[in-house]
């Protein structure tokens, strides 16, 4: 089982659509969870952190669930310009490495 | 946010041949760099993480007699690509921070 795994999609929604992504990790012991977004042959760039309770960036909305082991992402009233690859990222301080998910791939059409 | 940039982005070389990507931190120091590959339509794999001062920890599978890193300062980390071939080629990616990772630009390496 990979440590870190995502829907690697593509999710292709209208513009204005609400999208959610889902991201599971096997390691209990995690402490930090982000979301980085990963534009075509670019770096990948933080979108948000994810807190135990939860929180919010404007469209944004990332939820943590420690006892189901899950990271979640909400995006509301999509953008064209959200079109992206959204990678999940877990670390764990006894390791002390940030894990990647494969990435989920967003399309938003017009 | 902090800035990382990394040098050159992107190189052409024969195979054989080695190469040398730099990852600096320019407005912070990183006692601890990471460094990752990414191959097309794939996630960031890490390969190693540079320690100033200290002996690179490789992942398991990277060869680290092939990948040397180098972190001589707390701004500057290598990774030379020794005797590149052509599977090699691939997005060579640094990372640096203490709990947010600030990504450089990236490292597109074609081996002929």
């Amino acid at each position: 089982r990979k440590e870190v795994e995502q829907d690697p999609g593509p999710f292709n929604v209208p513009e204005g659509a609400t999208v959610a992504f889902n991201c599971t990790y096997s390691n209990s012991a995690s402490q930090s969870f982000f979301w980085y977004r990963q534009d075509c042959r670019k770096e990948p760039k933080l979108l948000m952190s994810v807190y135990s309770s939860g929180n919010e960036d404007g469209r944004f909305t990332a939820q943590l669930n420690r006892a189901s082991q899950y990271i979640s992402l909400l995006i509301r009233d999509s953008k064209l310009s959200d079109s992206a690859t959204y990678l999940c990222v877990v670390f764990a301080s006894g390791t002390y490495k940030y894990i990647f998910g494969t990435g989920t791939r967003l399309k938003v059409l017009a | 946010g902090a800035v990382v940039s990394q040098h050159p982005s992107w190189v052409i070389c024969k195979s054989g041949t080695s190469v040398k990507i730099e990852c600096r931190s320019l407005d912070f120091q990183a006692t601890t760099m990471f460094w990752y590959r990414q191959f097309p339509k794939q996630s960031l794999m890490l390969m190693a993480t540079s320690n100033e001062g200290s002996k690179a920890t490789y992942e398991q599978g990277v060869e680290k007699d092939k990948f040397l890193i180098n972190h001589a300062s707390l701004t500057l980390s290598t990774l030379t690509v020794t005797s590149a071939h052509p599977e090699d080629s691939s997005f060579y990616i640094c990372s640096a921070g203490d709990n947010e990772q600030f990504f450089g630009p990236g490292t597109r390496l074609t081996v002929l």
